[in-house]
């Protein structure tokens, strides 16, 4: 198994752009998870999906994020309009159950100027 | 919801000497305890997880012990080496359908030579 795939790794983008970042899970991973990393917060959970179905995006930070699964092998995070604030990491992870191991991808770094 | 704090935040030992991390969760349902390491510019990786169910686990150099009435847990890495360096992660769960990992703060741990 390839593991985890997100793209794109790195994106660079003017404030007020939009942002679309993507995932595939792990085949047969019914969980998927988006996280944002930055120094001063750490890991975040910003939204996570079980079987396709938003479960909690209570750590969405605001109306400007969105995420979308519209199927088992793909999912998308969307900033728009972006901001400088929104320079992070961004990791999506996958995992057959809620508490089993999360398999991280190699995440995307997102810088907006 | 689930609240995990970690610390310290930074660590150094001597390399051949151990490390300990510790941390402490707030739901006394979480029943699931992973540890990642993030090595610098990487994705975090599990290194090792134990459940409720059991007191201590250990795998080769690395060890994790739970104490289930104070809520708390650590990591025990002994005769540490130079690629132990990077920042290490908690988290807790339990097990549900709208269960999810919380993440604590992190620890930079140097190994120093």
């Amino acid at each position: 198994d390839a593991g985890v795939i997100q793209s794109p790794r790195h994106e660079v983008t003017e404030m007020g752009q939009e942002v679309t970042l993507r995932c595939k899970p792990i085949s047969g991973h019914d969980y998927l998870f988006w996280y944002r990393q930055t120094m001063m917060r750490g890991l975040e959970l910003l939204i996570y999906f079980n079987n396709n179905v938003p479960i909690d995006d209570s750590g969405m930070p605001e109306d400007r994020f969105s995420a979308k699964m519209p199927n088992a092998s793909f999912s998308t995070l969307k900033i728009q309009p972006s901001e400088p604030r929104d320079s992070a990491v961004y990791f999506c992870a996958s995992s057959t159950t809620g508490d089993s191991p999360l398999h991280f991808g190699n995440g995307t770094r997102l810088t907006v100027t | 919801g689930e609240n995990v704090e970690q610390h310290p935040s930074t660590l150094s030992v001597q390399e051949g000497d151990s490390a300990v991390i510790k941390c402490t969760y707030s739901d006394s349902a979480s029943n699931y305890f992973p540890w990642y390491k993030q090595e610098l510019g990487k994705r975090p990786q599990l290194i090792i997880d134990i459940r409720s169910n059991v007191g201590e686990k250990k795998d080769q150099r690395i060890a994790v012990t739970l104490n289930k009435t104070a809520k708390h847990f650590s990591l025990h890495i002994t005769e540490t080496q130079p690629e132990d360096s990077a920042v290490y992660f908690c988290a807790a769960s339990r097990y549900s359908s709208a269960s999810k990992i919380i993440f604590g703060s992190g620890t930079r741990l140097s190994i120093r030579p």
